[in-house]
């Protein structure tokens, strides 16, 4: 029982480059999501799927694109990368969209943009 | 919209003493409450949570939090750190109906020999 796998784990790119972030999970969760993490930020919500095939925007959706491919997996599409897009990313999933549903992280996928 | 203060941004600690978190919510409604810890060059995993019931919730590693509504708390503690406790800990809230968590800013442990 792997839980929630990223990949890649570290990627750099260049102004302008597009990218997909892959994330799967194999705990038959219906819910996942993607945040952001920059230093003194804390994480930030950028688009979550609450169940197979909806998709939804968090806090910080501009520049960002998702798939929600069938239960396990849910991607994340930069199509122009920013520099401003430079962070860690975690994909996570929960059982379901409740509020009292405890949410599973992923490993991380370290993105630079130079 | 609801927001999470965690007050400290770094926490250095000598081996052994204790230690308190401490983390402020604002909601006018029930909420659920949430302790993520992250290792370094790690994802984030669940310490603890509040939904209800006991205002004392124990967690893993022998932390444990207070919910305090009158003051909108809900502040980690630990009687004995270890080295291995060092790591970076998020505070985060309900955020609403569709259930999206609401993270602070997130506070450093550093526990020193």
């Amino acid at each position: 029982n792997a839980g929630v796998t990223q990949t890649p784990k570290f990627q750099v790119l260049k102004t302008g480059q597009s990218m997909t972030l892959q994330c799967a999970q194999d705990m038959n969760h219906n819910s996942m999501y993607w945040y952001r993490q920059d230093p003194g930020m804390g994480l930030r919500l950028i688009y979550y799927s609450a169940s197979e095939g909806t998709t939804d925007k968090g806090e910080v959706p501009n520049g960002y694109n998702v798939s929600r491919l069938n239960k396990r997996e849910f991607s994340l599409r930069l199509e122009s990368a920013a520099p401003s897009q430079t962070s860690v990313y975690f994909c996570a999933s929960s059982p379901r969209v409740g509020l009292q549903d405890t949410q599973y992280f992923g490993p991380g996928t370290r993105l630079t943009v130079l | 919209a609801q927001s999470v203060t965690q007050l400290d941004s770094q926490v250095p600690v000598f081996e052994e003493a204790p230690v308190e978190l401490r983390c402020n919510y604002s909601s006018s409604v029930s909420v659920y409450l949430f302790w993520y810890v992250q290792y370094p060059n790690q994802g984030l995993q669940l310490l603890l949570k509040y939904l209800s019931g006991s205002t004392l919730v124990k967690g893993i590693n022998g932390f444990e939090a207070e919910f305090n509504k009158s003051q909108t708390s809900f502040h980690l503690r630990k009687p004995s750190v270890h080295i291995s406790d060092t790591a970076e800990y998020f505070c985060a809230v309900n955020g609403g109906s569709q259930g999206n968590l609401i993270f602070g800013k997130g506070t450093k442990l550093s526990v020193k020999p």
